[in-house]
């Protein structure tokens, strides 16, 4: 069976410093890899998609990047935090099982504050 | 991507029926909708998805209206831990391989003891 595993589950952080947050998925191979973030009391906003090692998609401009270094591995990362980057990341998984078909996984999520 | 419309939120008695709606009047004809749910502190899981007819599955039942300018979620006896952020969204399946989900700001589900 899959499963995702994300790492931390909380973090709390002095504005400027860095960050690196790590999402592995075991049990699938080449699966489309998400990060979101959600913002205390709003909706999930996708940041970045990767449908491949090295292939980054970013949907929001902003001081976060990601990277693909192995096929079931997202790490998310920021050489300066703001503080608006405070909120819950999720890292999610997906297969392409059928054009229908787009379940996504996620992560149990890691808890940013920024101080 | 097409845009959904959902309230805010509801409130339901625990062990009833609950009707969740969802407008889409935008929606194409290679737009899937899919429903998510959001358990509180937790990332969303998957509950349900259809294109035109009306689906079941051990979660929850999806009617579709007959022009698919709408949806609804239906929770047969809701129970306290159905409480959550319901979302919906249309995902366009032309799109293949850009698979990319849009999460709006949901409905939340409170469910009264």
């Amino acid at each position: 069976s899959q499963t995702i595993h994300q790492w931390p589950a909380t973090l709390v952080q002095p504005v400027g410093s860095p960050l690196s947050l790590e999402c592995t998925v075991e049990g699938t191979s080449n699966p489309n890899l998400y990060w979101y973030r959600q913002a205390a009391g709003r909706g999930l906003q996708l940041l970045f998609y990767s449908v491949g090692i090295g292939q980054i998609s970013s949907e929001v401009p902003q001081n976060l990047s990601a990277s693909r270094p192995q096929d079931r591995q997202f790490i998310l990362s920021s050489k300066k935090l703001l503080l608006s980057d405070s909120g819950f990341y999720l890292c999610a998984w997906g297969r392409l099982a059928g054009a229908s078909y787009n379940e996504q996984f996620f992560g149990p999520g890691t808890r940013l504050t920024v101080l | 991507d097409a845009k959904t419309t959902q309230p805010n939120s509801m409130e339901s008695n625990e062990e009833e029926p609950v009707h969740l709606p969802c407008n889409h009047s935008t929606i194409s004809g290679t737009d899937y909708i899919h429903w998510y749910r959001q358990l509180p502190s937790q990332g969303p899981e998957y509950v349900i998805h259809g294109l035109t007819s009306n689906v079941n599955n051990r979660m929850a039942s999806l009617a579709i209206a007959e022009d698919r300018k709408s949806s609804t979620l239906i929770l047969h006896r809701a129970t306290l831990r159905d409480a959550a952020v319901y979302y919906c969204i249309l995902r366009d399946i032309s799109n293949f391989g850009n698979e990319k989900l849009t999460f709006g700001t949901g409905t939340r589900l409170t469910i009264i003891p």
